[in-house]
């Protein structure tokens, strides 16, 4: 099946530690993105990519980093910088950047411990 | 803020009536897009309008956007309890790097 697949579903992490979440699409977009949303909010943007090898900082980049090595791939780190991480991590992709409709995964939930 | 807002916050109904959600924004527009959001989950797409489009229709969906007033409306028919969900607008808005998301309008259909 064509998709977008996060990964995992629920993430724990200690004070101090780097996390990174998983974020695959087989649906051949150029276009990827992360957002967080925190209860009550909308989705605040953390990076996106247009293409391999290219990425671009969001709203809330700060403690957050990326890599686009692949076409299918885009991982977000959360790093020990990231003063505030507890929040729900939406990946998603777009055939063309904005323009197009955004597919989403089913997300990541990351407690910090 | 960038982001559109919904209006309102919560909307509660019973199973058979309609439902409408409104979103305002405060700059030019390509297009517009609702998104549905079942708790715990993602998003998927509803519907997507663009700046020059007045009114859009998908089975019991009808969204409106007025660019003059900087707002669009989201109308679901004949609302089901399986519609309860959290309905979100997003604006793609020129010259930003970025699809501005609302803070959502949760849905609660009573059977």
């Amino acid at each position: 099946d064509g998709g977008i697949t996060q990964s995992p579903k629920y993430l724990f992490r200690k004070e101090g530690q780097n996390v990174t979440l998983s974020c695959e699409q087989n649906l051949n977009h150029d276009a990827m993105y992360w957002y967080r949303q925190d209860p009550g909010q909308g989705l605040r943007l953390i990076y996106y990519s247009q293409i391999v090898n290219d990425f671009q900082k969001g709203d809330i980049a700060e403690g957050y980093s990326v890599s686009r090595e692949k076409k299918e791939s885009f991982p977000l780190t959360v790093t020990s910088a990231q003063k505030n991480p507890t929040a729900f991590y939406l990946c998603a992709s777009s055939l063309e950047r904005y323009n197009t409709e955004a597919f989403f995964g089913q997300g990541t939930r990351l407690t910090v411990v | 803020s960038q982001q559109g807002e919904e209006d309102p916050q919560a909307l509660s109904i019973q199973e058979g009536e309609n439902a409408t959600m409104n979103c305002s924004y405060k700059t030019s527009i390509n297009n517009l897009q609702w998104y549905r959001q079942n708790s715990g989950r993602g998003l998927v797409h509803l519907i997507l309008i663009r700046s020059n489009e007045r009114e859009k229709h998908s089975g019991r969906l009808r969204v409106t956007l007025d660019t003059s007033k900087k707002s669009s409306s989201l109308l679901i028919t004949a609302s089901r309890a399986a519609d309860t969900a959290s309905y979100f607008c997003a604006t793609s808005q020129t010259g930003a790097n970025n699809l501005f998301f609302g803070t959502g309008t949760r849905l609660t259909v009573i059977p």
